[in-house]
């Protein structure tokens, strides 16, 4: 089934790193992604990942995929609080096309 | 390059009315993909067309729902006699080949009263 689970909400103090956390289904999913969604807001991409990678570091962001578990996370170093905002992983369902599954997604709050 | 459009942002209409969402794809892309998000939750795929041609309509509800990307102009997300569970915000994404990243729009924002 198409199923991509993640923790509801994370709260962080500024300055310290975030970790978001992200199950998903698909085994032959090829790539898996992050987007941030601010209120009112569209969905911005952050990063993605390839499968056949373990690790994608992009700035401030750390992306690590263990496909062993189907775990996918999102670390965030030396997080600000304009980094607050909605976190949705999402894996590709590639029967016809890209279609996106996304989890519920993880608010981020940042207190300063 | 301009993002992704989409027009109205915020679009109300009464139950038993038409609610027409349009979404211009960024420049060179020809894939399209709309998505609904109900109020706190995430994103659900709702169809994927290209260029006069709906490729994946799984996640279309049976009834009411009508997309269409016609060869000239945007892609059109048409829902017919509103409900009040189809208050969501319509997300419309681009991409420009098959296996490329989507790019999403800001969204329309549909209440229903």
């Amino acid at each position: 089934g198409e199923d991509v689970e993640q923790s509801l909400f994370l709260s962080v103090r500024e300055g310290d790193s975030s970790v978001i956390n992200c199950t998903y289904t698909d085994s032959s999913s090829t790539y898996l992604y992050w987007y941030k969604q601010e209120p009112g807001a569209g969905l911005q991409l952050l990063t993605y990942i390839f499968s056949n990678m373990d690790m994608k570091q992009d700035q401030r962001l750390t992306v690590l995929l263990n496909k062993k578990d189907k775990h996918l996370s999102l670390r965030i170093a030396d997080t600000q609080t304009g980094d607050s905002a909605i976190y949705f992983c999402a894996e590709i369902f590639m029967e016809y096309g890209n279609k996106l599954v996304f989890g519920a997604g993880t608010i981020l709050r940042v207190k300063s | 390059n301009a993002g992704v459009m989409q027009n109205p942002r915020h679009l109300v209409r009464r139950r038993g009315q038409e609610a027409r969402l349009r979404c211009s794809p960024m420049k060179g892309h020809s894939h399209v993909y709309w998505y609904r998000q109900l109020p706190e939750e995430g994103l659900k795929f709702m169809v994927y067309l290209q260029k006069e041609n709906i490729i994946d309509e799984s996640g279309m509800p049976k009834e009411r729902f009508s997309a269409e990307f016609p060869k000239e102009g945007p892609s059109i997300l048409r829902i017919q006699q509103v409900v009040r569970g189809d208050s969501a915000a319509y997300f419309c994404a681009s991409s420009p080949q098959v296996t490329g990243e989507q790019y999403f729009g800001p969204g329309t924002r549909l209440t229903v009263t």
